[in-house]
């Protein structure tokens, strides 16, 4: 089945306490991208990648990383965490630019206190 | 400013009531353009699109959205809500990358 994975559905964490959320798509595309989703505020791109060792910023990426060493993989990754980092995060993919539509994870909900 | 605007935040309609969901979009260009639906829970799914050509558009679920240059309107539309189709739906525009609304909320009441 065609789909978008990430891990974990659900994490708690402290602040300051490092953490990784895995993604991963089958689908061989070349565009992901990561978003979270707050109240009110609809989504908003964190970074995204146009292909491997490719990435950019997108709206709200202060306190994040990413990394793109395979195709398939597009880790976000919390150095730091903070407590406004409470978020739904999304990851997605797309054959080619998001003009074709992105395919979503089933979300990341993360709490950190 | 570019901005994409879904002006309810929340609606609700009668099981076999008609729907209109709308969507306003502020940007130089014709944008690309998209209706999301999160069901609770769960990510989001594409329910249609429009590139260019034919205003209206037909989707899953027997959705379907016009687009309207006139307007920079890209309004969501079903001719009979089921129980089932209660959810948050997005609109989304691509010019860049893609942008999201704020969503809105729809309850569908007995």
């Amino acid at each position: 089945e065609a789909q978008v994975t990430q891990n974990p559905r659900y994490l708690i964490t402290v602040t300051g306490k490092k953490l990784t959320v895995t993604c991963s798509q089958n689908m061989n595309h070349e565009y992901m991208s990561w978003y979270r989703q707050d109240p009110g505020l609809g989504l908003r791109q964190i970074y995204y990648s146009m292909n491997v060792e490719v990435t950019d910023k997108g709206d709200v990426p202060e306190g994040y990383k990413v990394s793109r060493k395979e195709k398939r993989n597009f880790p976000l990754i919390l150095e730091s965490p903070s407590p406004n980092q409470t978020s739904l995060y999304f990851c997605a993919s797309s054959p080619g630019r998001a003009t074709y539509g992105y395919t979503f994870g089933s979300g990341t909900r993360l709490t950190v206190v | 400013a570019q901005s994409v605007t879904q002006p309810d935040i929340h609606i609700t309609v009668s099981e076999g009531a008609s729907l209109e969901l709308r969507c306003n979009y502020s940007y130089g260009a014709t944008p690309y353009l998209f209706w999301y639906v999160q069901s609770p829970g769960q990510g989001l799914q594409l329910l249609l699109k429009y590139f260019s050509g034919d205003t209206l558009v037909q989707g899953i679920k027997g959705f379907e959205a016009e687009f309207k240059r006139s307007q920079s309107s890209f309004n969501l539309r079903k001719p009979s809500v089921h129980w089932s189709d209660a959810a948050e739906y997005f609109c989304a525009v691509v010019v860049n990358d893609m942008r999201f609304g704020a969503g809105t909320r729809l309850t569908v009441k007995p």
